[in-house]
């Protein structure tokens, strides 16, 4: 079964610097896809960004971004310019299995930004 | 984007008595949803999987009769927690997904607390 791993619990950074949120993925499927979510203290699932693992290209989303390294297995997500209102847990996500709309998630980060 | 609403977002109840929670998919038809459950500083842990039209898939661990699940219509998903116990006490939350390869859009999520 798929695994993903989040090995930061908490991460801190200061207003309007990068931050790199890691995330490890195991899988043996060969099509799969990532996803990022944020959670705020309010507690709703915020989709941030998605790679398929037959992209070229890394993901991005305004200032969102996807390091993504498949030899390594690695999804990292790189937040830049961070802002106060980055503030959140951030789980890392998998497709339970290829072509599975079940999802697995890592533990999460904890971020906090830093004014 | 595709929206999930879920109701209540928060619900404190009695020990023993049951609780409904309402997830809806306002603007398209989703034939399967989700429903996690997240305790304090935690990840999401998929409970089962809502089949519109039949019965509910649980994952390894979680009782059935406990979390009655039912898809009644292609927009609506209920959890029911029966003969709830401060142990149940926790944040649920449900979701759907258009495709298998495009993100999960998730619902506001319910508080439940078990006094």
């Amino acid at each position: 079964a798929q695994k993903i791993t989040q090995t930061q619990p908490g991460m801190f950074v200061q207003e309007k610097e990068a931050v790199t949120l890691d995330c490890t993925y195991d899988t043996s499927d060969q099509s799969y896809g990532l996803f990022w979510y944020k959670q705020p203290s309010s507690g709703e699932m915020i989709f941030l960004i998605y790679q398929g693992s037959y992209d070229e290209q890394n993901a991005t989303e305004g200032r969102y971004s996807l390091n993504f390294q498949k030899a390594r297995k690695s999804a990292n997500l790189v937040i830049s310019a961070s802002q106060l209102g980055d503030s959140a847990m951030y789980f890392c996500a998998t497709p339970i299995q290829g072509g599975s709309e079940k999802l697995v998630f890592g533990k999460g980060t904890k971020l906090t930004v830093n004014p | 984007g595709a929206v999930v609403s879920q109701h209540p977002s928060r619900v404190i109840c009695k020990s023993g008595t049951s609780v409904k929670i309402e997830c809806r998919s306002l603007d398209f038809q989703a034939t399967t949803m989700f429903w996690y459950r997240q305790f304090p500083k935690q990840s999401l842990m998929l409970m089962a999987t809502s089949n519109e039209g039949s019965k509910a898939t649980y994952e390894q661990g979680v009782e059935k009769d406990k979390f009655l699940i039912n898809h009644a219509s292609l927009t609506l998903s209920t959890l029911t927690v029966t003969s709830a116990h401060p142990e149940d006490s926790s944040f649920y939350i449900c979701s759907a997904r258009l495709t298998p390869n495009t993100e999960a859009f998730f619902g506001q999520g319910t508080r439940l607390t078990v006094v």
